[in-house]
């Protein structure tokens, strides 16, 4: 089975812009999980979807968004950009609560 | 949210046993975890507990779960270089884990 994706891999923008970031999840699973990793706060997790629904949202401004599809894939829109958005944004999808597979993530800096 | 604390840094030999610890400080999580983390890459389940178990084997892993002290530890026993990387503890109930900054592990010859 393909693991998780996530496109694109790098991305530069400026401050101010927006971005959208997606991920595919492994076939069959249909719950998607957006985390924000950087060095000085580590993991934190942004926001978690189900069938289209977001079920779960960390303590994230509102210029952080999210929405799934309904063949699962989903996508995070940060509008806004400032410079500590500057990240690796990673997303997980799982069948079962105790199992989330991570994809490589997206690089985002911004400048 | 809750703390989820690791020290920064292990460096053991190769061949040794690595032990990589984590304490915690909500008690109502299902589930912790361990994470691997190499460069460049996302993270890696590695492996779980459920928070009604003391302890969990893997192969190479030991997991031992101290609930009393809220203490979780990873064992990797014949480590190899391949091991090098960061290894993160996380817990959680749902699908959002709360994780640690994670531990450098560091193999040398």
């Amino acid at each position: 089975k393909a693991g998780v994706t996530q496109t694109p891999r790098y991305l530069i923008k400026t401050r101010g812009q927006q971005v959208t970031l997606s991920c595919s999840p492994i076939s069959g699973h249909r719950s998607v999980s957006w985390y924000q990793q950087t060095p000085g706060q580590g993991l934190q997790f942004l926001f978690e979807y189900f069938s289209e629904t977001q079920r779960n949202k960390g303590n994230f401004p509102g210029r952080f968004s999210g929405r799934q599809f309904s063949n699962s894939r989903s996508e995070m829109n940060v509008s806004t950009l400032e410079l500590g958005d500057s990240a690796l944004y990673l997303c997980a999808s799982s069948v079962k609560v105790n199992e989330q597979y991570f994809g490589p993530g997206t690089r985002l800096t911004v400048t | 949210g809750e703390d989820v604390e690791q020290s920064l840094f292990l460096s053991v030999r190769e061949g040794d046993s690595s032990v990589i610890n984590c304490t915690y400080t909500d008690s109502s999580s299902t589930y912790l975890y361990w994470y691997k983390q190499e460069p460049g890459a996302g993270l890696q389940l590695l492996t779980y507990i459920f928070s009604n178990m003391d302890m969990k084997q893997d192969q190479r892993l030991t997991v031992l779960l101290n609930k009393k002290d809220k203490h979780l530890s990873l064992r990797i026993a014949d480590t190899q270089t391949g091991d090098s990387a960061i290894y993160f503890c996380a817990q959680g109930t749902g699908y959002a884990l709360n994780f640690g900054k994670g531990t450098s592990l560091l193999v040398t010859p």
